[in-house]
C-alpha cells in the first residue's frame, strides 16, 4: 500500500500568518493515464472532511483561494496563505491513484 | 445539493453483522463512483471499499476482504456496506462518499457509528 506520511503533525498559526503542510508518498502518485490524484481534505471539529484541492492543484467550488495546492510525483504541500480562524481543524492528504486509496496521519492547525 | 444520509450503525458483538446504507440524492446516482470510508476512535481516516457507477466493479482495503461487500441500488439511489464477521478494530464512524472525480470524493455523508464490542 502507498504510505503517506504528513508533516508536521501539528502546526499553531498566528493568525493572518501563512502555514503549509507537506504530504510525502511511499511511490509515485502519476497515473498509467498520466492524471496524479493527490488530495487535500480539511475537517473541522465536529464536521465530516471536506475536501478542498483534488488533482494536486485544483481548488474546489466555494473553497477560498488563500489555499492552494502544489507538488508532483512523491512530493506535495498545502499552504494556507493567511490563516484564519475558520481554518482550524484537521487536514489530511489522500491518494487516489493507487488502490487502496489511503490517507495521511493528519495535521492539526490551531490558532497561536 | 448533494446529500448523503448513512443509517444502519449501532452495537454489535464480534463475530456479528451489520448492513449499512446511504441514502443519496441531488445528484445522478446511477452516473457516479461510490465509497465508505470509516475514521477510528483515533480520528484517522482508512478508506474501505469503493463501487462504480453500475455495481459492476467493486474494490476493497485488504483488512475488510472477505468481511464486508459494497453494493448500490441505482433504482432506490442507495448505497450499502454489508459487514459480516466484525471485529473490535472494525469500530469506527463510516461515510458514505462520493467519487465525482478520478481518484478521489467530493461529497461525505455525516456518517453512522459502528461499535464491534462485547
Amino acid at each position: 500500500d502507498v504510505v503517506m506520511t504528513q508533516s508536521p503533525l501539528s502546526l499553531s498559526v498566528t493568525l493572518g500568518q501563512p502555514a503549509s503542510i507537506s504530504c510525502r508518498s511511499s511511490q509515485s502518485l502519476v497515473s498509467s493515464a498520466g492524471g496524479t490524484y493527490l488530495n487535500w481534505f480539511q475537517q473541522r471539529p465536529g464536521q465530516s472532511p471536506r475536501r478542498l484541492i483534488y488533482a494536486v492543484s485544483n481548488r474546489d467550488s466555494g473553497v477560498p483561494d488563500r489555499f492552494s495546492g502544489s507538488g508532483s510525483g512523491t512530493d506535495f504541500t498545502l499552504k494556507i496563505s493567511r490563516v484564519e480562524t475558520e481554518d482550524v481543524g484537521v487536514y489530511y492528504c489522500m491518494q487516489g491513484t493507487h488502490w487502496p486509496w489511503t490517507f495521511g496521519q493528519g495535521t492539526k492547525v490551531e490558532i497561536k | 445539493e448533494v446529500q448523503l444520509v448513512e443509517s444502519g450503525g449501532g452495537l454489535v458483538q464480534p463475530g456479528g453483522s451489520l448492513r449499512l446504507s446511504c441514502a443519496a440524492s441531488g445528484f445522478m446516482f446511477s452516473k457516479n463512483w461510490m465509497s465508505w470510508i470509516r475514521q477510528g476512535p483515533g480520528g484517522g481516516l482508512e478508506w474501505v471499499a469503493n463501487i462504480n457507477d453500475d455495481g459492476r466493479e467493486t474494490y476493497y482495503v485488504d483488512s475488510v476482504k472477505g468481511r464486508f461487500t459494497i453494493s448500490r441500488d441505482n433504482v432506490q439511489n442507495t448505497l450499502y456496506l454489508q459487514m459480516n464477521s466484525l471485529r473490535l478494530e472494525d469500530t469506527a464512524v463510516y461515510s458514505c462518499a462520493r467519487s465525482g472525480t478520478p481518484g478521489s470524493v467530493d461529497h461525505w455523508g455525516q456518517g453512522t457509528l459502528v461499535t464491534v464490542s462485547s
